[in-house]
């Protein structure tokens, strides 16, 4: 069975950082991308990032960009979401998600909350 | 504002059929046959119902199905039922190489 596990979340101070890790089981993590989505309370879905299987390449949102960093760590079956520079903004719930082939985001974690306030 | 277009609310009744609608450009869902949609439950992780466009996910009711003409891609959903009241949002792959979601849209059954 698939399994994503989130943890490092929590309430940080505005220009803070915080550092999301996944915690992969039930595949073989080397062989998939790995995405960041996030959901504001209330809200919608939005795209973070990605990452390809080597950790090689990597892609953002544009608000994001510059203060974010996806890793991953394949000997440790964990993907990672380094977030600097944090805003009120970036306040949501973060899914860890596979991608089973291009853009089939097959597999969801429970989500992390990360709050951003003073 | 999300990028991809969809309605914010739908409304059926048990047994009838509905139809959401995901519009974006033709540098994402025109330009490229990545297109999936998801259904979320009120504090749920979200579930992937449909993937390349028109592919349904092994264990998804054949009661849901995807197309796309041009720059909109649908999600259609036959004979409601209950169950299906959730979110539902659509997304893309991008000429950017990034990905985009819908806004979403929040079905009830009446």
């Amino acid at each position: 069975e698939v399994q994503l596990v989130e943890s490092g979340g929590g309430l940080v101070q505005p220009g803070g950082s915080l550092r999301l890790s996944c915690a992969a089981s039930g595949f073989t993590f080397s062989g998939y991308w790995m995405h960041w989505v996030r959901q504001a309370p209330g809200k919608g879905l939005v795209w973070v990032s990605r990452i390809n299987e080597l950790g090689s390449d990597t892609y953002y949102a544009d608000s994001v960009k510059g203060r974010f960093t996806i890793s991953r760590d394949n000997a440790k079956n964990t993907a990672y979401l380094q977030m600097n520079s944090l805003r009120a903004d970036d306040s949501a719930v973060y899914y860890c998600v596979r991608d089973n082939h291009l853009w089939e985001l097959d597999d969801w974690g429970q989500g992390i909350l990360v709050s951003v306030s003073s | 504002q999300s990028a991809l277009i969809q309605p914010a609310s739908l409304s059926g009744s048990p047994g009838q059929s509905i139809t959401i609608s995901c519009t974006g450009t033709s540098s994402d869902v025109g330009g490229y046959n990545y297109v999936s949609w998801y259904q979320q439950h009120p504090g749920r992780a979200p579930k992937l119902i449909i993937y390349g466009v028109t592919n349904r996910p092994s264990g998804v009711s054949n009661r849901f199905s995807g197309s796309k003409s041009g720059n909109t891609a649908s999600l259609s959903i036959s004979g409601l039922q209950a169950e299906d009241e959730a979110d539902y949002y659509c997304n893309s792959y991008t000429s950017s190489r990034t990905g985009e979601f819908g806004g979403g849209t929040k079905l009830t059954v009446l």
